[in-house]
């Protein structure tokens, strides 16, 4: 079956922008994960969906960040005037649910860079 | 608070050569799962193997192989009879239910397997 996909694969935007990266999860799966991938931070958790539950949001660098998912399917982060320090690599995964700990299973990622 | 550390950084071997990927976890929880993430050079992070923490039975999956012990915090990996299409970076990570499932991954390992 398809796996997570997320739009775009890359992004240039200027700083103090906006951007929205979206995430389409696997069919099924209910849990709904955010994470980012920096040289300098490494891999490092935002946000978190389970279902109809409240998200996560212990993740996220500042309030510029905010992400939403609609009818427990496709989420969409979305950065508030973008500083260069948000380039990254942004990456989506999925898994069945948060009753035991099911592989996640992550998306191609989407570039973003700040010039 | 939970820590995943990879001592190596990169490795490099010469094909056909067994390679072990060392992983030292930290975590007060009682029951946790240990991950094995590949990145290949395309991006995308692929799942490998998963562990629980109630089951310290090492197994063996093709060429690959994990080393499962409790005792010292241990999750290793081997790679047997290495092949250049292995090139790529592993993480280690770890999960627990206190923290829904997020997973905590180490810095990884750039494995470089020649011809």
């Amino acid at each position: 079956g398809a796996g997570v996909s997320q739009s775009p694969s890359n992004k240039v935007t200027e700083k103090g922008k906006d951007v929205e990266l979206r995430c389409d999860p696997i069919s099924g799966h209910t849990a709904l994960y955010w994470y980012r991938q920096s040289l300098g931070q490494g891999l490092e958790f935002l946000i978190y969906f389970q279902g109809n539950s409240a998200p996560d949001k212990s993740g996220l660098p500042s309030d510029r960040f905010s992400a939403e998912r609609t009818g427990g399917s496709v989420s969409t982060l979305t950065i508030q005037r973008t500083q260069q320090e948000d380039s990254a690599v942004y990456l989506c995964a999925s898994s069945l649910g948060s009753a035991t700990s099911y592989e996640q299973y992550f998306g191609p990622g989407t570039r973003l860079t700040v010039t | 608070a939970q820590k995943v550390t990879q001592a190596q950084t990169e490795i490099s071997v010469v094909e056909k050569e067994d390679v072990t990927l060392d992983c030292v976890y930290e975590t007060r929880d009682t029951t946790y799962y240990l991950f094995w993430y590949k990145q290949p050079p395309s991006g995308e992070l692929v799942f490998l193997i998963r562990r629980n923490s109630f089951d310290e039975q090492n197994e063996i999956s093709g060429r690959y192989s994990w080393n499962f012990q409790k005792s010292t915090s241990s999750f290793n990996f081997t790679i047997t009879a290495s092949q250049v299409v292995d090139s790529a970076v592993y993480f280690c990570a770890l999960s627990m239910r206190s923290n829904d499932y997020k997973l905590s991954f180490g810095a990884g390992t750039t494995v470089t397997v020649r011809a």
